[in-house]
């Protein structure tokens, strides 16, 4: 079955590197996405990740995938205060039609 | 950009009451989606379109119906509000294709008294 969790919770500081992680268990997974969600605000597409790449950049952003291990993971370089949200990964799935599953969800909190 | 507008911000409904939430996308896309969002539990598929007229249940569909009349809207329908559908709601739309990210609208934060 689908299943995608997330740690509830993250503190940085400012100009500190973060990382959210991300664990899901159907591995047939095809792509993998990264969402914002600002404080009263709908969910915002960062990045995705296709499901046989290892690693995607850009900019700021890292996505690193382990497929081994139905790992992923969002590095943030140079965090800011902008960057205090709600993160969600997702997966969309082979033959899992046109939805996405989503993970509970990382409230990232940069502290100056 | 693709824009996803729900109708209304902010709700408070009685027990007991029906409630229509409204959703349109202006990209002409096929796939239509209504999630809620709860603290600790993320997002969860409540139900979902591929087509106008069609509906798919998703993971939470008790206590909610939908409609897809025409392409451009879908309506989530809370046939008798209770208490423990408080909630944030939002809706999204998808185009076909692998790639084809949720695009969502700002959220309907619904209380039920």
């Amino acid at each position: 079955g689908e299943d995608v969790e997330q740690s509830l919770f993250l503190s940085v500081r400012e100009g500190d590197s973060s990382v959210i992680n991300c664990t899901y268990t159907d591995s047939s997974s095809t792509y993998l996405y990264w969402y914002k969600q600002e404080p009263g605000a709908g969910l915002q597409l960062l990045t995705y990740i296709f499901s046989n790449m290892d690693m995607k950049q850009d900019q700021r952003l890292t996505v690193l995938l382990n497929k081994k291990d139905k790992h992923l993971s969002l590095r943030i370089a140079d965090t800011q205060t902008g960057d205090s949200a709600i993160y969600f990964c997702a997966e969309s799935l082979t033959g899992g039609g046109n939805k996405l599953t989503f993970g509970t969800g990382t409230q990232l909190k940069v502290e100056l | 950009d693709v824009k996803v507008t729900q109708s209304s911000r902010y709700l408070v409904k009685r027990t007991g009451e029906k409630v229509f939430l409204e959703c349109v996308q202006d990209m002409d896309h096929e796939n239509m989606f209504w999630y809620r969002q709860d603290p600790g539990l993320g997002l969860r598929l409540i139900y979902f379109s591929y087509d106008v007229k069609m509906k798919e249940k998703g993971d939470i569909p008790e206590g909610y119906s939908v409609s897809r009349e025409k392409k451009e809207r879908f309506s989530l329908i809370l046939e008798s509000a209770s208490t423990n559908q408080t909630s944030m709601y939002l809706c999204a739309s998808r185009g076909t294709g692998g790639y084809s990210p949720l695009h969502f609208g700002n959220g309907t934060r619904l209380t039920v008294t």
